[in-house]
């Protein structure tokens, strides 16, 4: 079932090329960020993360690159397949005095054509 | 292991009336979380428990109360439930509360009319 936004972006690959998926963060002074794929009718599953001293991070096929100047994070998707079919989203934790505050974007559609 | 579990996972409810959605986790993480996701929206967080014992208000509390009732069960009680709280709602978990990654549930999608 529909569980995410109806009217999202949506990102068409050809099944075996790169997917590059953008997400503008909302607060210069969030400190950490992670992807989530979630896929219809199921919940969030993580990706991988960054902290904010860094600028990429590699995972298996996935890359994370954060931009702090333009508040830009992306997650690129090497060699993309069926099964990466799903919504992506970003999601920033904010630390002020000891409390955190995460903030999740509204994410992406991702569709791959056989 | 299972992950984090939720029941039920379809519920319809009419207006005023009350339920709870259950939520475990067995990964032994102190911390969890209530999310609710509506269309075009990011999950916003209801209440979390930063450790057993503890709970908090989150983003958008109202019409909502929660029990932690052991380290590994996290409850969300809507006492009088009414046509905005239409959406679907996830438990998550984390190791601790901060810079880490949650563990999500698969959601409960709850109807009121």
């Amino acid at each position: 079932g529909e569980s995410v936004g109806l009217h999202l972006p949506t990102l068409s690959v050809q099944e075996g090329d790169n997917s590059i998926i953008n997400c503008a963060y909302s607060n210069s002074a969030s400190d950490y960020f992670i992807w989530y794929k979630q896929e219809s009718g199921k919940g969030p599953q993580f990706i991988i993360d960054i902290r904010s001293n860094m600028d990429k991070r590699q995972g298996q096929r996935v890359t994370v690159l954060l931009n702090k100047t333009v508040k830009h994070l992306s997650l690129q998707i090497a060699a993309t397949q069926p099964g990466d079919s799903a919504v992506y989203f970003c999601a920033e934790t904010l630390t002020t005095s000891g409390t955190y505050k995460y903030i999740f974007g509204t994410g992406t559609r991702l569709k791959v054509l056989a | 292991n299972a992950g984090v579990t939720q029941t039920p996972k379809f519920q319809v409810l009419k207006t005023g009336q009350s339920m709870t959605l259950q939520c475990a986790q067995d990964m032994n993480h102190n911390s969890m979380y209530w999310y609710r996701q509506d269309p075009g929206m990011g999950l916003r967080l209801i209440y979390y428990s930063a450790s057993e014992g503890t709970t908090d208000k989150g983003e958008v509390p109202n019409g909502y109360n929660v029990s932690r009732l052991n380290k590994r069960e996290f409850s969300l009680r809507l006492e009088s439930a009414a046509p905005s709280q239409t959406s679907v709602y996830f438990c998550a978990s984390s190791a601790y509360r901060g810079r880490n990654e949650q563990y999500f549930g698969p959601g409960t999608r709850l109807t009121v009319t």
